[in-house]
Parts: structure tokens; C-alpha cells; sequence
């Protein structure tokens, strides 16, 4: 069965300096890879998902994220981050079986400084 | 376009008390997901179902919870009877059921058992 980790539980990071979200999968094949935010009270917003082909995504609001296969990683990235994108973020990964019910990690919590 | 709807938003009950949450998806999306937040942890998947069929309900407690999907369009999960370890915000989800695609997640209802 596929899992997720994400390491950091809490990241604070200053309004305007660049983030690095961890998240390392665990798949015997082909992963399909996601990453979703929430905001307070609300649902989960999709940034971004990797099926295959470039291992650089490109997401919404600025974000990205990098697929290492040798690494198990998937982490979500933005160069410069903005007193809104405070909210929780979640990876997630989907299983090469036909179907797509998703396995979310636990998230990380980003709070952003002044 | 109308997103995932669901009700209540919040509802506070008392312990071995019923409780149900009601979920209309996106239209034209045949599969509809239950998942379980508890807090300070990722979504868990309680149910899937493809149009009116539950494929996946292995991780449903079926001795409090059930949950049914008549003529495959909205959804009903029920608790009965509700414990303390219950409290949590119940998330619906839905998808046009591709294994790559995105699934598009409600605001969610918390749940308070008292």
C-alpha cells in the first residue's frame, strides 16, 4: 500500500523568503503525485499533481514542485512567499490501479512572519 | 459552476446520539469519496463510491457508521451512535473517477461530540 511523510509538522518562514515543503512517498511503481492546501475551515484546493513526463510541475499561486524519483521525494516549492499562503498543505499520492482514491500525509502548517 | 456542497457545516451533539451528513457533488462526477479529518492529521478515506456502488469501504466502521448513495448523485453518511472519539470534520469529495484526475473537496462538516 502507498503512503506519505511529511517531516515537518510547522514551518515559519518570513514574507518574502522562499519555501521548501517536504514530502517523501512510498509506491512500488508509478507514483501519481499531488499536493493540496487548506485554509481555515475550508476544503482542499489542489496546487499541483505529477503524472509523468517533466519532473518540474507548475501550480497555482505561484507554487511548484519537483518529482526525484531516486529520492521518494516530491517536495512543493515557491521562490517568494506572500502573507496569504499561511495555510495548511497536504501531499498526497495516488495508487497505478485504475482508480483514484488518494493517500494523504499528515500536512505541514505554514505560518508566515512579517 | 456549483463546487461540492455539503451540510451542516457544524453540528454539536451529544454522545450516543445519531448524526448525518449530506453531500450533493459536482455534476457529472460518478465518484464520490467520504473522507475523515481528525484534527492536526491528513484526510483519511472512509468510502468510494462509483455512481451508487461502494467499491472501497474497507476503512468504514460499520458497526456506527453507514452511508448510502441513492441514484448516484448525493450522498448521506450517517453515525449512529456517535462516540466521543467521533468528533471530527467530515470531508466529501468528487471526481470523474480517472485515476490521474483531480478530486474536488467540500468545505467539509466538524462534527462535536459531547
Amino acid at each position: 500500500a502507498q503512503s506519505v511523510t511529511q517531516p515537518d509538522i510547522h514551518i515559519t518562514v518570513s514574507e518574502g523568503a522562499s519555501l521548501e515543503l517536504r514530502c517523501n512517498y512510498s509506491y512500488g511503481a508509478t507514483p501519481y503525485l499531488f499536493w493540496y492546501v487548506q485554509s481555515p475551515g475550508q476544503g482542499l484546493q489542489l496546487l499541483l499533481k505529477y503524472f509523468s513526463g517533466d519532473t518540474l510541475v507548475q501550480g497555482i499561486k505561484g507554487f511548484e514542485a519537483e518529482f526525484k524519483r531516486s529520492q521518494s521525494s516530491f517536495n512543493l516549492r515557491k521562490p517568494s512567499v506572500h502573507w496569504s499562503d499561511a495555510a495548511e498543505y497536504f501531499c498526497a499520492v495516488g495508487a497505478d490501479s485504475g482508480y483514484s482514491t488518494l493517500t494523504f500525509g499528515k500536512g505541514t502548517m505554514l505560518l508566515v512572519s512579517p | 459552476e456549483a463546487g461540492v456542497v455539503q451540510s451542516p457545516r457544524y453540528k454539536i451533539i451529544e454522545k450516543k446520539q445519531p448524526v448525518a451528513f449530506w453531500c450533493n457533488p459536482i455534476s457529472g462526477h460518478n465518484t464520490l469519496y467520504w473522507y475523515l479529518q481528525n484534527l492536526g492529521q491528513g484526510p483519511e478515506l472512509l468510502i468510494r463510491y462509483e455512481n451508487e456502488e461502494a467499491v472501497d469501504d474497507s476503512q468504514l466502521p460499520k458497526d456506527r457508521f453507514s452511508a448510502e448513495r441513492l441514484k448516484g448523485v448525493d450522498s448521506t453518511l450517517k453515525i449512529q451512535p456517535a462516540e466521543l472519539g467521533d468528533s471530527a470534520v467530515y470531508l466529501c469529495a468528487s471526481s470523474l473517477g480517472q485515476v490521474t484526475g483531480e478530486l474536488f473537496f467540500g468545505e467539509g462538516s466538524r462534527l462535536t461530540v459531547l
